[in-house]
């Protein structure tokens, strides 16, 4: 159980253009998911929380316009990297939690993203 | 402000020996969970366990155990045996609810174990 589900695994995309990342849970509902950032050899960066049916929290420091995100429904949030560039290159992941706030976060296996 | 401290950057064993990777956090609820993750190069952030803080039993599971003493703010893990598959990133994790965290999960930097042959 607590399966969370990233795709794509890979995406390579030229300057400019707008990417999106879906992430869902497989075997139960998220009320809430979260959207991280890894850079190489360093640890995990929150950069958003997202609630099922409302607007997602950025953390500071994290554009809001540029890293858009929906969680339309209990088991689907998407991320979407608008207008990239090079600089947007990273490994992305999100986690799903159940519902409750104390639920333990299981991840997914991580989107890493090119901006060429 | 919540705070884990993992000062082990890397560390690297041969095969078979035991090794322990410490965790030291920082926080000031009362009520609270600890987690460790496993990150293989594949990427992809496996859980390993959760700690509530009202139970401070220390846990085994198969070659793993763990050791969680609130008097010391410390959650350490121990891989008895090591094997080459068990080379990866390991997190350990804090989350509670002080400082409009709500249960976000606070990272330490993570340890990098290489087990070699």
């Amino acid at each position: 159980g607590a399966v969370v589900s990233q795709h794509p695994s890979w995406v390579i995309c030229k300057s400019g253009t707008s990417v999106k990342i879906e992430c869902r849970s497989l075997d139960f509902q998220a009320t809430t998911m979260f959207w991280y950032r890894q850079f190489p050899k360093q640890s995990l960066m929150l950069m958003a929380t997202s609630n099922e049916g409302s607007k997602a929290t950025y953390e500071q420091g994290v554009e809001k316009d540029k890293f858009l995100i929906n969680h339309a429904s209990l088991t689907l949030s998407t991320l979407t990297v608008t207008s990239a560039h090079p600089e947007d290159s990273s490994f992305y992941i999100c986690s799903a939690r159940g519902t409750s706030i104390v639920e333990t976060q299981y991840f997914g296996p991580g989107t890493r993203l090119l901006v060429l | 402000a919540q705070k884990v401290t993992q000062a082990q950057t890397e560390i690297s064993v041969v095969e078979k020996e035991d090794v322990t990777l410490d965790c030291v956090y920082e926080t000031r609820d009362t009520t609270y969970y600890l987690f460790w993750y496993k990150q293989p190069p594949s990427g992809e952030l496996v859980f390993l366990i959760r700690r509530n803080s009202f139970d401070e039993q220390n846990e085994i599971s198969g070659r793993y155990s763990w050791n969680f003493q609130k008097s010391t703010s410390s959650f350490n893990f121990t891989i008895t045996a090591s094997q080459v598959v068990d080379s990866a990133v390991y997190f350990c994790a804090l989350s509670g609810y002080s400082g409009g965290s709500n249960y976000k999960l606070t990272f330490g930097k993570g340890t990098l174990l290489t087990v070699n042959p």
